[in-house]
């Protein structure tokens, strides 16, 4: 069965510090990669997606960017964090095969910028 | 352009009473519809979707959605609340063939004893 993990779970950090969070998924191959943040009560909000290995989409201009050194690893890094980074940043995966629409989603970090 | 509008950012229910939550969606081509459940400090989890077949989509936990074309609407209902559907609620729409699935706002479904 697939599963996906994201760490570290809880993230406290300055402004002004890099960020670094991380992804993986098993058990399966080539799968579609996402990153959201959700803020505090807001929806979800689409960062970056991949559809394969160093392909990756950006949907915010912001101070965040994506990689995708792996086929199953997706890395969200920052610089230098903001205040407004502040969030709850969820990984998800789709499979590359038609008709496979679920989206499934990782347990979260909880990132606070302070 | 696809898009998707929850009416309500909070519903309450008592125990035992009809859960509505209501999705509205704008798409050009037909879509795909899901319904996506969070509890606190968690990711979110498939509820149910609908994917051109049975405009009637039953999920888990007793939670079923009608699409409805003439009303571009999703929304979603379970006849008894239980307190352990106490969550947030996300519709979302993705284009057939897609990649990218857009979410709505959400709503927190507050259940009363």
């Amino acid at each position: 069965s697939q599963t996906i993990h994201q760490w570290p779970a809880t993230l406290v950090q300055p402004v002004g510090s890099p960020l670094s969070l991380e992804c993986t998924v098993e058990g399966t191959s080539n799968p579609n990669l996402y990153w959201y943040r959700q803020a505090a009560g807001r929806g979800l909000q689409l960062l970056f997606y991949s559809v394969g290995i160093g392909q990756i989409s950006s949907e915010v201009p912001q101070n965040l960017s994506a990689s995708r050194p792996q086929d199953r690893q997706f890395i969200l890094s920052s610089k230098k964090l903001l205040l407004s980074d502040s969030g709850f940043y969820l990984c998800a995966w789709t499979s590359a095969l038609a008709g496979a629409e679920t989206q499934y989603f990782g347990p979260g970090t909880r990132l606070l910028v302070l | 352009a696809q898009s998707v509008t929850q009416l309500g950012s909070h519903v309450s229910v008592s125990e035992g009473a009809l859960v509505l939550l209501r999705c509205n969606y704008s798409s050009s081509v037909p879509p795909y519809l899901f319904w996506y459940v969070q509890y606190p400090n968690q990711g979110l989890q498939l509820l149910l979707k609908y994917t051109s077949a049975a405009t009637l989509v039953k999920g888990i936990n007793g939670f079923e959605a009608e699409f409805k074309k003439s009303e571009t609407s999703f929304h979603l209902t379970k006849p008894s609340a239980h307190m352990s559907d106490a969550a947030e609620y996300f519709c979302a729409v993705m284009i057939t063939g897609g990649f990218k699935t857009i979410f709505g706002a959400g709503t927190r479904l507050f259940v009363k004893a």
